[in-house]
């Protein structure tokens, strides 16, 4: 069945480092992947989308990489900031629909 | 754009009551998703409209939720009777259209609470 992993454990970094959050998945073949922003509280929030044929997309401090052979995207912030505190959520189609994964919580600390 | 409007904010009701959660979606938006929340499952995708009509609703975990969009502007969504393993955070999201590579817009969700 597919299956879609994040990093179970939170991700704790001081401010100013570079945050790398991972996204793997197994026995899906996507044309593209989503991630998601959420905060405690609210509804997730569109970040970016990348497309397989695409290695990488920037937006602003944000980079997303997709390989399609290892099966995984990978999730940048630059000189995070406390701000960019937050889950994180990647998200695959599967026909119609899209799938999420449980997320992994960032804290940047001051 | 006031966004996903979605009411109530929280919701308390007793075991075998009836719940029903409303949802506004994005003016133009044609799709329309049910998800629900919670710290063992994550989000699972309850249920989805196009242009108002259900396409899949294989996430809808029993007969007692079901879900009606009336119109382009309007979801319900219903637990009759609702039971304490039904207390999450309800989210509903809209979209441009079906496809996964539309990114979908989520409201501030409604957490219930059967107790």
């Amino acid at each position: 069945s597919q299956k879609i992993e994040q990093n179970s454990e939170a991700l704790n970094i001081q401010e100013g480092k570079t945050a790398t959050l991972t996204c793997n998945y197994t026995n899906y073949s996507p044309a593209y992947l989503q991630w998601y922003r959420q905060d405690p509280g609210r509804g997730p929030v569109f970040l970016l989308l990348i497309r397989e044929n695409e290695k990488e997309k920037r937006k602003e401090r944000l980079k997303v990489t997709f390989d399609t052979t290892l099966k995984q995207s990978l999730f940048h912030i630059t000189a995070s900031q406390p701000a960019d505190s937050a889950t994180y959520l990647c998200a695959l189609p599967y026909g119609n629909k899209l799938v999420f994964g449980a997320g992994t919580i960032l804290r940047v600390k001051s | 754009d006031a966004g996903v409007i979605q009411s109530p904010r929280h919701e308390v009701t007793e075991m075998g009551q009836e719940v029903t959660l409303r949802c506004k979606p994005i003016s133009g938006h044609n799709s329309l998703f049910w998800y629900r929340q919670t710290m063992m499952r994550g989000l699972e995708l309850l249920i989805y409209f196009n242009n108002n009509v259900p396409i899949d609703d294989s996430g809808m975990p029993e007969d007692r939720f079901s879900a009606k969009m009336p119109n382009a502007s309007f979801s319900t969504l219903k637990i009759q009777p609702s039971e304490p393993r039904d207390s999450a955070v309800y989210f509903c999201a809209s979209s441009f259209g079906l496809a996964g590579d539309y990114e979908q817009y989520f409201g501030p969700g409604t957490r219930l609470t059967v107790t």
